[in-house]
């Protein structure tokens, strides 16, 4: 059953709060991605990372660090968060080749 | 720079109608072109992918065209279901391998109506 599993799905967090999302795929993909999604605007890449402890920055990375110590798993991790990370994060996966992406349901943070 | 823009914004229909979606882009090298289905709070769904000028693919109800000499795609829904309620991204990779980048189109919101 291939699937990308995003938890929470949903959580308030205070301004400051440190903030753990995580993500887990059975495909044995080598390739996982954070993305966050905002209203009006296409998906942006956090960070992603190509196999266990090779993570690169995406295109708006502040504010944000990851962990990958295990092939299925990818943590985005927000130490002290702000009321601008309010948003929609979706986890993803692929093969390092072929074109094919697939995506958790996400999880929407809210800071308040 | 948003370099995947895609019309209408939003869009209503009435079940059993059809309608047209449309993606322009900016993105070099555009090595493929994908649209992803997202339903309200869900994750995203791809729907097909195209991959050569010219290419045009079929799946069910959803058919798309890609003209990469105009950098252009659209996707045609045919005989629109309630289900079909959605919002439709498109997203161009410029590699065919996640060395490259996906570049995502903001998305149309597609409404159906009985």
């Amino acid at each position: 059953d291939m699937k990308v599993t995003q938890m929470p799905r949903y959580l308030i967090k205070r301004m400051g709060e440190n903030v753990l999302l995580e993500c887990g795929q059975d495909m044995s993909h080598e390739t996982m991605y954070w993305y966050r999604q905002d209203p009006g605007l296409g998906l942006q890449l956090i960070y992603i990372s190509y196999d266990v402890d090779s993570n690169s920055e995406g295109d708006i990375p502040k504010g944000y660090r990851v962990s990958r110590k295990k092939r299925e798993h990818f943590s985005l991790i927000l130490d002290s968060a702000k009321t601008n990370q309010t948003s929609v994060y979706f986890c993803a996966s692929s093969f390092r080749e072929g074109t094919e992406v697939f995506f958790g349901k996400g999880t929407r943070l809210t800071v308040v | 720079k948003t370099q995947v823009e895609q019309s209408p914004q939003s869009l209503v229909v009435r079940q059993g109608e059809n309608c047209v979606l449309q993606c322009n882009y900016s993105v070099t090298p555009d090595n493929h072109l994908r649209w992803f289905k997202q339903d309200t709070g869900k994750g995203l769904v791809s729907l097909t992918v195209l991959v050569h000028e010219n290419d045009k693919t079929s799946n069910g109800r959803y058919s798309a065209t890609l003209d990469k000499d105009a950098k252009h795609s659209t996707l045609h829904i045919t005989a629109t279901l309630l289900d079909d309620t959605a919002t439709y991204i498109c997203v161009v990779g410029d590699r065919g391998s996640a060395l490259g980048r996906l570049h995502f189109g903001a998305g149309t919101q597609l409404i159906v109506i009985p």
